[in-house]
């Protein structure tokens, strides 16, 4: 089955950098994109950007570029987040989520999510 | 990129329907036919319930629909049940690889 489990919480101060894994299991890691979504408290869901497994290659939400990172190891199905120049408002859970099969461009979208990862910004 | 437009809450009783609309814009919503629907439970991650518009994945139930009319998607929840209870989003491709999210609906089963 497939699962993506996502590393523990954060807490980090103003000004630092977190780095959230997602590990993929039950399915070819490099045959989908992964993407990223984040949630503050309270607040709805907000698209960060993606990552081509296969490729490396990336697209950023544009309120995110310069300061997010997206990489992956193939050799461990992992994908990787890392946030630069951390605010308190980046205090939110930070969640992968697969995206679509890389050949189809169109299809199941966003059809399994990690369990998220709270990540918490504060002096 | 702006957020999709959901209406913050919509409420209907056990067994009846309701529609929840997501209006985006010529770019996003009403250029592309591939909007999502996904629904979220409290402290919950969010659950994919409509595809491509109007697609259901597998093992979601029926009682679940999708549609769009120019710039605006809409999901349909039929026979409301208690469990329908739950945060309802949208998501639309908008080019380029992005995806823009609505503003999410509260659905409240009285």
């Amino acid at each position: 089955q497939v699962q993506l489990v996502q590393s523990g919480a954060e807490v980090k101060k103003p000004g630092a950098s977190v780095k959230v894994s997602c590990k993929a299991s039950g399915y070819t890691f490099t045959g989908y994109y992964m993407h990223w979504v984040r949630q503050a408290p309270g607040q709805g869901l907000e698209w960060m950007g993606r990552i081509n497994p296969n490729s490396g290659g990336t697209n950023y939400a544009q309120k995110f570029q310069g300061r997010v990172t997206m990489t992956r190891d193939t050799s461990i199905s992992t994908a990787y987040m890392e946030l630069s120049r951390l605010r308190s408002d980046d205090t939110a859970v930070y969640y992968c989520a697969r995206g679509w099969e890389l050949l189809a461009q169109k299809g199941l979208d966003f059809d399994y999510w990690g369990q998220g990862t709270l990540v918490t910004v504060s002096s | 990129q702006s957020a999709l437009t959901q209406p913050a809450s919509v409420s209907g009783s056990p067994g009846q329907s309701i529609t929840i609309s997501c209006t985006g814009t010529s770019s996003d919503v009403g250029s592309y036919n591939l909007v999502s629907w996904y629904q979220q439970h409290p402290g919950k991650a969010p659950k994919l319930m409509i595809y491509e518009g109007s697609k259901r994945p597998s093992g979601v139930s029926n009682r679940f629909s999708g549609s769009k009319s120019g710039n605006t998607a809409s999901l349909t929840i039929s026979g409301l049940q208690a469990e329908d209870e739950a945060d309802y989003y949208c998501c639309s491709y908008a080019g380029s690889s992005s995806r823009v999210f609505g503003g999410g609906t509260k659905l409240t089963v009285l």
